[in-house]
């Protein structure tokens, strides 16, 4: 079964905007990744934040951590229609499992 | 710079039929994996290769055979297909193990239609 849970499912917003996507997640892991998919393409990786870490940030990405919370978000400031994208969070309970996704959250940009 | 090169990118089988979807990755990765991706499912683990010579079963393993040929290839058998095997597959690959688990590089997905 799937570990994360991305909220929301769904999310419209304009381009300039800002978007906040959620990840939940059951049991403690090593690591949490984020990745993104274009329709009909293949997954790419954007960032991974470890247990240790609480905040990291890439370009107009800023992910955070919360393992009190079992919780992670991504936040994509100056939102562009090329972000329009899905979002997937990923975890793994160890270092020698394998990652484990989420269903998604569908992002549209409308510029 | 291919990265993960996974063929076919498209294929439609009868109920019944069988096929191999062949992945191979040129980044000298130790680990291989195939998903299943299914609309409002994510990506589902189906069979995973920690390192060359071992393989192990994901979240949804039945149906479905693994071979890790070698370090670069690593292919999934459909030994008779079901129309629940509808799915686009993805091969991925990263470096695993001894506490750590990078960053995945992904193929560009295989669409099956059984009819």
């Amino acid at each position: 079964s799937q570990q994360g849970e991305e909220d929301p499912q769904a999310l419209s917003i304009q381009e300039g905007e800002n978007a906040t996507m959620n990840c939940s997640y059951k049991t403690s892991i090593n690591n949490l990744q984020w990745y993104r998919q274009n329709s009909g393409r293949g997954l790419v990786h954007l960032i991974l934040i470890r247990s240790n870490e609480r905040e990291k940030h890439s370009g107009r990405l800023r992910v955070t951590l919360d393992t009190s919370k079992k919780s992670s978000s991504l936040l994509i400031t100056a939102s562009r229609a090329a972000d329009t994208a899905s979002y997937f969070c990923a975890t793994d309970v160890s270092g020698n499992t394998p990652l484990v996704f989420g269903k998604g959250t569908r992002l549209s940009v409308i510029a | 710079n291919a990265g993960v090169t996974q063929t076919p990118k498209f294929q439609v089988l009868k109920t019944g039929q069988s096929m191999t979807l062949q992945c191979a990755q040129d980044m000298n990765h130790n680990s291989m994996y195939w998903y299943r991706q299914d609309p409002g499912m994510g990506l589902r683990l189906i069979y995973y290769s920690a390192s060359e010579g071992t393989t192990d079963k994901g979240e949804v393993p039945n149906g479905y055979n693994v071979s890790r040929l070698n370090k670069r290839e690593f292919s999934l058998r459909l030994e008779s297909a079901a129309p629940s095997q509808t799915s686009v597959y993805f091969c991925a690959s990263n470096d695993q193990g001894a506490g750590t688990n990078e960053k995945l590089f992904f193929g560009s997905g295989t669409q099956l239609s059984v009819l």
